[in-house]
């Protein structure tokens, strides 16, 4: 079994409709969250972090966490082609510069006009 | 946002040879970097930690004589594949840790563009 778990898509969505990407994951060690966008041949772009509980906000993105469920997600509202990427979920156990990230496989999702 | 810069970011070569490949904090400095290799609809894949003025840690797994790893300075890390064959056709990414903001949470990483390795 993997230690994160992240349906690869694709997922196809229309202009302006809510995206809801999400990973498991089966390590209760991990207290770090992150999710990337990674746009084709290109390195992954950090777009949110949490290490709590609960829903983080930052414009159109919402990190949502579930500790107890093991259970993370990713929400775009008003999603834009430019959305068109794909998105890799990651976490870690703890803080520190040598600490490692476990990634998700990324799901592609294509936002279509 | 800290910028590293990943260089080149396509390389062509016959088997046999060997590429080098250099990942560069533009901004700050980085004592670790971290190298990643991805496979098509994969997941990134950690090969090695990169130390400044100390050896690479290896996953298991990835040959350390095969893949060369030199930290030289606090903004410099190469990867070298060594005699690549077809098999080493992949894309290797690069990251480096800075210090961010938010308690519980002290370093972000930011990634190079990578480099698409073809072995001919």
């Amino acid at each position: 079994q993997k230690e994160v778990e992240q349906d690869p898509g694709p997922l196809s969505v229309p202009e302006g409709a809510i995206v809801s990407l999400n990973c498991t994951y089966s390590n209760s060690a991990f207290q770090y969250f992150m999710w990337y966008r990674q746009y084709s041949r290109k390195g992954p772009e950090l777009l949110m972090y949490t290490y709590s509980s609960g829903n983080k906000e930052d414009g159109r993105f919402t990190a949502q966490v579930d500790k107890s469920s093991k259970y993370i997600s990713l929400f775009i509202r008003d999603s834009q082609p430019s959305d068109s990427a794909t998105y890799l979920c990651a976490m870690k156990r703890d803080t520190g510069t040598a600490s490692k990230l476990t990634f998700g496989t990324g799901t592609r999702l294509q936002v279509t006009l | 946002g800290a910028v590293v810069s990943q260089h080149p970011s396509r390389v062509i070569c016959k088997s046999g040879t060997s590429v080098k490949i250099e990942c560069r904090s533009l901004d700050f400095q980085a004592t670790t970097m971290f190298w990643y290799r991805q496979f098509p609809k994969q997941s990134l894949m950690l090969m090695a930690t990169s130390n400044e003025g100390s050896k690479a840690t290896y996953e298991q797994g990835v040959e350390k004589d095969k893949f060369l790893i030199n930290h030289a300075s606090l903004t410099l890390s190469t990867l070298t594949v060594t005699s690549a064959h077809p098999e080493d056709s992949s894309f290797y990414i690069c990251s480096a840790p800075s210090a961010g903001t938010g308690s519980g949470f002290n370093e972000k990483l930011f990634f190079g563009s990578g480099t698409q390795l073809s072995v001919l």
